[in-house]
């Protein structure tokens, strides 16, 4: 069966310190993945996603993420974590039949 | 432009109520999604529409759930006989097509409170 594991729940950084989010899939095929930001009364918006070819993606607001099939892990990182980067983060495993599976996210707390 | 919208922001109502909750999809985009999220948890796959019929119905968790997107632009999300279990933020979303490259964009949600 398809899941998402983003094992930390909460994560602290400073401001202007990297970050790294977790995030583990499974899935028998190779999966369409995707990381997707949620503030506070806001949509969920899409940071970037992975389909094929370069492991590492660029997406907005200066994050990236690494694919690792070995590791079955798509980790989300940032160098410099600015304060507005508060907010709730869900990776998400897209299947062959559209369906998107999320994982339970990573709050993230940035302190000055 | 304008993005996806959900109305009502809120609804509180009891259990064993009906409630409906509504999606305006952007614009010109064909697919349009439900999810359901919980408190704690990411968002779960209900339903997918592509135009006007149901492509994929296979995340509603029981018959009492039921949507329809008539003209192939907004679409009712409906739950007979509310249960407290059923509380959660339902979120709509939609996208240019179904295929995987389209990006799909989200709306604000509708917080539904059992009581």
């Amino acid at each position: 069966a398809q899941s998402v594991t983003q094992p930390d729940i909460h994560i602290t950084v400073s401001e202007g310190a990297s970050l790294e989010l977790r995030c583990n899939y499974s899935y028998g095929a190779t999966p369409y993945l995707f990381w997707y930001v949620q503030s506070p009364g806001q949509g969920l918006q899409l940071l970037l996603k992975y389909f094929s070819g370069d492991t590492l993606v660029q997406g907005i607001k200066g994050f990236e993420a690494e694919f690792k099939r070995s590791q079955s892990s798509f980790n989300l990182r940032k160098p410099s974590v600015h304060w507005s980067d508060a907010a709730e983060y869900f990776c998400a495993v897209e299947t062959s039949g559209n369906q998107f599976y999320f994982g339970t996210g990573t709050s993230l707390t940035v302190i000055p | 432009g304008a993005g996806v919208s959900q109305t009502p922001s809120n609804k509180v109502t009891e259990k064993g109520k009906y409630v409906e909750l509504r999606c305006d999809p952007i614009s010109g985009h064909t697919a349009l999604y439900w999810y359901r999220q919980s408190l704690g948890q990411g968002p779960e796959f209900l339903i997918y529409f592509q135009g006007t019929g149901a492509a994929d119905d296979s995340g509603l968790p029981n018959d009492r759930f039921f949507a329809v997107r008539p003209e192939g632009s907004v679409s009712t999300l409906k739950i007979q006989r509310t249960e407290r279990g059923d509380s959660a933020v339902y979120l709509c979303a939609s996208s240019l097509g179904s295929a995987s490259y389209n990006e799909q964009f989200f709306g604000p949600g509708t917080r539904l409170t059992v009581l």
